[in-house]
Order: structure tokens, then sequence, then C-alpha cells
């Protein structure tokens, strides 16, 4: 079993749309958790991270963090073609690496 | 702050070669990771260090590959005798370990080409 799991896509969206982006993780410990956005050929950046149940905004993004579903989500609200990506979800668990899963790829189509 | 670097950025090579890889984290930053990443797939943990000790390798390291951190600041990735499966991105992150909290920042990674 995965340990932190993405729907790979594409998630294809209309630009000025919301995509939300979802991720289940399987270990109850896990405390950090972090979205990263990957630009095909480039390396990841990272957009947000949230530690805490609930939501966090930042700009057009709003990560959400449910720790007794496992799950954590990223919205992406007035999506841009400049969006297109792949976004990584990642987990730190009770070590220091992140735990990655293998990304969903968003398309924003003008 | 300049951000994490790493060189070189490409890296084509035979199989058997030895090949290495620099990392130079964010300055201050007390911890470096080194990830793979192959096409695909999310990046995969292969080891970390804490100033200049390494804390943690991953199964994944085989005894080809070998990390070192000396003096705490730029950290170099070796791989002996590569083989086409060493054929990936080779990302390094860098973080400032605060509390419970460690944000990782990548660098542009190193991609690795395995003739």
């Amino acid at each position: 079993q995965k340990e932190v799991e993405q729907n790979s896509g594409p998630l294809s969206v209309p630009e000025g749309a919301i995509a939300s982006l979802n991720c289940t993780y399987s270990d109850r410990v896990s405390q950090s958790f972090f979205w990263y956005r990957q630009y095909s050929g480039k390396s990841p950046e990272l957009i947000m991270s949230i530690y805490s149940n609930g939501d966090k905004e930042d700009g057009r993004f709003t990560a959400q963090l449910n720790k007794a579903s496992q799950y954590v989500s990223l919205l992406i609200r007035d999506s841009q073609p400049s969006d297109s990506a792949t976004y990584l979800c990642a987990v730190n668990a009770d070590t220091d690496k992140l735990i990655f899963g293998t990304g969903t790829r968003l398309q924003v189509f003008p | 702050d300049t951000g994490v670097s790493q060189d070189p950025r490409h890296k084509i090579t035979k199989r058997g070669q030895n090949v290495t890889f620099r990392c130079d984290p964010i300055s201050e930053h007390n911890r470096l990771y080194w990830y793979r990443q192959t096409l695909g797939q999310g990046p995969e943990f292969l080891t970390y260090f804490q100033n200049e000790a390494q804390l943690e390798k991953s199964r994944l390291l085989s005894d080809r590959f070998s990390a070192e951190r000396p003096k705490g600041s730029f950290s170099t990735l070796e791989i002996q005798r590569t083989e086409q499966g060493d054929s990936a991105m080779y990302l390094c992150a860098s973080s400032l370990r605060a509390g419970s909290t460690d944000t990782q920042y990548f660098g542009p990674g190193t991609r690795l080409t395995v003739l």
C-alpha cells in the first residue's frame, strides 16, 4: 500500500475555475504536510505547508487538512494556464524525510 | 538568500563509470537531503544530513552510493559503477530545523543519463 496517494490525473479545468487536488496518507503519526508544484523538467517548488487541522490560505491557494480522515487537499482559485503543472503532495511522519505521492497533473485551458 | 544550487545540471555517462554530484544548500540551513526522481514518480528519499552527520539512509541506497557533507556545508553524492537504472533526476533539498517544523526547499536537480 502506497503511503501517500494522489490521483495522477490529468485534471483539466477551465481558466478562472477552482482546481481541487486531493491526497490521502496512511501513517497516522504524520505531522507535517506540504504541497509542491513541479513544472515539466524542473524541480519541486514549495507552495504550501500545513500542520494543523483546518484550512490555510495563501493568495489563490488554500490547503485543507483533516487528520482524522488522513486527507489533505489543495484548492487553487481563479486557475490560470500558468498553474498547469504537476502538484506533489508530501508528508513528513515521525522521521524527517518527506514521503511524496506520485503527483497530480493539472491542466488549465483558456 | 541564493537558494539551493546543484552541479552539474546534466550528466551523461557510460555504464560502469563513477559520477559525483554537488549540492550547496541555502546558507545557514542545517539539514540537507538527497532525493531521486524518475519519470512519472514523486521524489524518493535517499539520505539526509544534519550538519555534517548523516542521520538516515534509505534502503534504496545501495553500497554503490555514498554521500558526504564535510564541515556541514555543501554535500556530494557519488555513484560508483553506474547502471542504466541509475538514470534519474537527483534532487537536493535543504531546511532549517526549527522546533517541530522542517520545510525543505529543493535545488534545480542534476539529471543523470547512463548509457
